[in-house]
């Protein structure tokens, strides 16, 4: 199993609609948790940080559920130009020197 | 302020060449990363350096070697290279100290090994 987790996607998302998705990580020792975006094979960017209670920036919200080990982005009001694949990374407490990042979930938003 | 710096941009090698690519951070960072990505695939790890004078392997660090020169130069060099090596190669740099912080990234190299 993998250590992050994210569904590949495509979420195909309309213009204006929501779309949320998660990503799950194996080790519960990990202590800080970021959202990436990537364009088509560019460099990653971050997105935002995730906090425990969770936080906002703009159509962007993150949450994050200790208990259940996972991530959450919702992107409201969806954007042409929100569309790019998403990536969680999480560094754990025990292994800070490694972080983990997920394959990335792919969101397409159509007109 | 230039953030993270990769040379080159592009490559074009025959297998069995070798090369270096460069990094190069101004942020004060102190760990330092490399990364492959291919086609449909997440970030791989191939070394990390934690701090000046200190290397270690990743994921995937066979048939690469880095030097972290100094504080703000991490390179990784492909001693033979092979088809299989034909990725997009990314650097990154990290405050770790006191707090984590987001990782920072470089434009990237793209690689091809013929």
């Amino acid at each position: 199993r993998k250590e992050v987790e994210q569904d590949p996607g495509p979420f195909n998302v309309p213009e204006g609609a929501t779309v949320a998705f998660n990503c799950t990580y194996s080790n519960s020792a990990s202590q800080s948790f970021f959202w990436y975006r990537q364009d088509c094979r560019k460099e990653p960017k971050l997105l935002m940080s995730v906090y425990s209670s969770g936080n906002e920036d703009g159509r962007f919200t993150a949450q994050l559920n200790r208990a259940s080990q996972y991530i959450s982005l919702l992107i409201r009001d969806s954007k042409l130009s929100d569309s790019a694949t998403y990536l969680c990374v999480v560094i754990p407490t025990d292994s800070w020197g490694k972080l983990q990042f997920g394959a990335g979930t792919q969101v397409v938003v159509t007109p | 302020n230039a953030g993270v710096t990769q040379t080159p941009k592009f490559q074009v090698l025959k297998t069995g060449q070798s090369m270096t690519l460069q990094c190069a951070q101004d942020m004060n960072h102190n760990s330092m990363y490399w990364y492959r990505q291919d086609p449909g695939m997440g970030l791989r790890l191939i070394y990390y350096s934690a701090s000046e004078g200190t290397t270690d392997k990743g994921e995937v660090p066979n048939g690469y070697n880095v030097s972290r020169l100094n504080k703000r130069e991490f390179s990784l060099r492909l001693e033979s290279a092979a088809p299989s090596q034909t990725s997009v190669y990314f650097c990154a740099s990290l405050l770790h100290r006191p707090d984590d912080q987001p990782q920072h990234f470089g434009d990237g190299t793209r690689l091809s090994i013929l």
